[in-house]
């Protein structure tokens, strides 16, 4: 599985735009890209995933240029209840049963 | 999305018994599951991956003796801490994957809430 890197914390105000990149510079050609979000004493809970390009859902956005090196994780307008831990992982998450493998993340801490 | 369900919640148990944690998919089937640890402050560490109907395999370092992992049914994985002792105090959370979630087109697993133990 590709390393990743990611800044250990971050802050921002609220109704702020928030941007998490991530690095992975050994990112495999079947490699996917998927964020999860944690919350203090909960599980983590997947935000959103992607190969290239741009996609986005209800919640955030996901930009990866051409050369899928990196990728960032954008939370449009984040609230107090956005303050989490957040996971960027990298892996053949495509097809079959591969387990997550957890980097150290970033802990984003919003204020108001 | 599906749900994914522990049991216990928390649990605090006195030194040398031994332990055991429940992880139900309650909306899907999962062949495989998977267990995980998490101490204060630091990221999730995978500890082993759960086969419904044949043995568990367990990442390095971990002790299959002392993490006994059942994964007797497509909706039931059990790990039981044997011979908890303090050092084992931690969050440990299971995780598995609907196979059909998202139209099976990516691979999202989804985790359990999570179960604090605490080893007096």
């Amino acid at each position: 599985l590709a390393k990743t890197t990611q800044p250990i914390s971050m802050d921002s105000y609220e109704g702020q735009e928030v941007n998490i990149t991530c690095s992975h510079n050994n990112i495999a050609t079947n490699d996917y890209i998927t964020w999860y979000q944690q919350f203090p004493s909960q599980g983590p809970r997947f935000i959103i995933q992607g190969y290239k390009t741009k996609v986005t859902n209800e919640v955030a956005s996901l930009f990866i240029p051409a050369d899928r090196k990196s990728s960032t994780l954008s939370l449009p307008r984040v609230s107090l209840s956005d303050t989490a831990v957040y996971y960027c992982l990298v892996g053949p998450f495509q097809q079959g049963n591969t387990p997550l493998v957890f980097g150290k993340g970033t802990r984003l801490s919003v204020i108001a | 999305g599906a749900v994914v369900s522990q049991h216990p919640s928390r649990v605090i148990c006195k030194s040398g018994t031994s332990v055991k944690i429940e992880c139900r998919s309650l909306d899907f089937q999962a062949t495989t599951m998977f267990w995980y640890r998490q101490f204060p402050k630091q990221s999730l560490m995978l500890m082993a991956t759960s086969n419904e109907g044949s043995k568990a395999t367990y990442e390095q370092g971990v002790e299959k003796d002392k993490f006994l992992i059942n994964h007797a049914s497509l909706t039931l994985s059990t790990l039981t801490v044997t011979s908890a002792h303090p050092e084992d105090s931690s969050f440990y959370i299971c995780s598995a994957r609907d196979p059909f979630s998202g139209g099976g087109d990516y691979n999202e697993q989804f985790f359990g809430p999570g179960t604090r133990l605490t080893v007096l």
